[in-house]
Formats: C-alpha cells, structure tokens, sequence
C-alpha cells in the first residue's frame, strides 16, 4: 500500500531564509506527486506536481520540487522565504495503476516563518 | 469562478443526530471525493466517485454514506453523529490526471 511520510510536523525559519520540507513515499508502482499548501480556516491550494518529464518542478510562490525515483523523494524547496508562507503544507502522491486517481497525503509540515 | 463549494461551512450535531454535507462543482469534472481532516494526521479519503451513480469506499468510510445523483454535486452523509466523527470535512473534484480542485472545508462538531 502506498503512503507518504513528512518527517518534519514543524519547521521554524527565519524570513529570508532558506527551507526545504521533505516528503518521502512509498510505492510499487509510477506516481503522480503533488504539494498542497493550506491556509488557515482555509481549503488546500495546489503549490505545484509532477506528473512526468523534468524531475524538476517549478510552482506558485516561488516554490519548487524535486522528484528522485531511486530515494522515493518529493522535497520542497524556496531559496527565500516571506511570512506570508507561513502555513501547512501537504505532499500527496497518486497511484498511476488505479484509475480513481485518489491522493494519499502526508501528515503535513507546518512552516512557521518568523520576522 | 465558484470552482467546489460547500455547504454548509459550520455545524454543530448531537450524539446520534444525522445530516448532509453538500458538494457542488461547476467545472465539470468527472471525479469527486470526500476526506476528513484531523490534527495531525493529514487527510484521509473517506468515499469517493468516479463518475455520476457510482460511488467508492475510501480509507475511513466507517460511519458516513455518499452520493453521486447528480455530475456535480456529492452528498455526503452521517446516519447516526458520533463525537468521533468531529473533524474538518473537505470536497474535492478533479478531471483524469489533473490536480484535485478542493472547497473551503465544513467544520463538523458533533456533542
């Protein structure tokens, strides 16, 4: 069975820094990955995906991603961030095998950015 | 664009009571599904569709039924309202392979 581990519950950072949140999974077979930002009282916005070609992903904001098939990795990356990123953040993956295209998420990463 | 909209967006239930969740979508995607979220543990399939009069079990579908009369909208359904079941409930469509287009949330709190 697929699932999707985010290690991190939490990540402080201070405004203008750098952050990755990782995201590792698990899966037999092909995926689709996505990253999800979540603003408070607020529904889950898609940040960015991969569903084939460059392993490197660019997304909204500034964010980016990159898929690595042999660690079963999808890390989000922001060279700097602002307070307006402070939110939760989930990774998903989809089982290219089951055409219901259902999302299995993580856990999610908090990301609190201070002044 | 209203995109996925729910309704309603605050509840509070008593033990045993029952209610609807509604979900509509204007975007004439064929897939929908239903998920709930808890601190964290992320969010969890509950039921989901694939395509208007079918429905599906997701991972937590104890406690909850669905359906799916109409293209765009989804009905959600609790029988019998247990406190276990307090949580954030999210509706989501999507087309194929596309991303899950999702609502602003029901915040469900059942006494």
């Amino acid at each position: 069975a697929q699932s999707v581990t985010q290690l991190d519950s939490q990540v402080p950072v201070f405004e203008e820094a750098p952050v990755e949140l990782r995201c590792n999974y698990s899966s037999s077979v092909s995926v689709y990955l996505f990253w999800y930002v979540q603003y408070p009282n607020q529904g889950l916005q898609l940040l960015l995906k991969y569903l084939s070609g460059s392993t490197l992903v660019k997304g909204i904001n500034g964010f980016e991603a990159e898929f690595n098939k042999s660690q079963t990795s999808f890390h989000l990356r922001k060279p700097s961030v602002h307070i307006s990123d402070t939110a939760e953040y989930f990774c998903a993956v989809s089982d290219l095998v089951d055409s219901s295209y259902k999302l299995i998420f993580g856990s999610g990463t908090r990301l609190l950015v201070r002044p | 664009n209203a995109g996925v909209t729910q309704t309603p967006k605050f509840r509070v239930l008593k033990t045993g009571q029952s209610m609807t969740l509604l979900c509509a979508q204007d975007m004439n995607h064929e897939y929908m599904y239903w998920y709930r979220q808890d601190p964290g543990m992320g969010l969890r399939l509950i039921h989901y569709s694939v395509g208007e009069g079918t429905t599906a079990k997701g991972e937590v579908p104890d406690g909850y039924n669905v359906s799916r009369l109409k293209k765009q909208n989804f009905l959600l359904g609790l029988e019998s309202a247990a406190p276990s079941q307090t949580s954030v409930y999210f509706c989501a469509s999507s087309s194929s392979n596309q991303p899950q287009h999702f609502g602003d949330g029901t915040r469900l709190s059942i006494l």
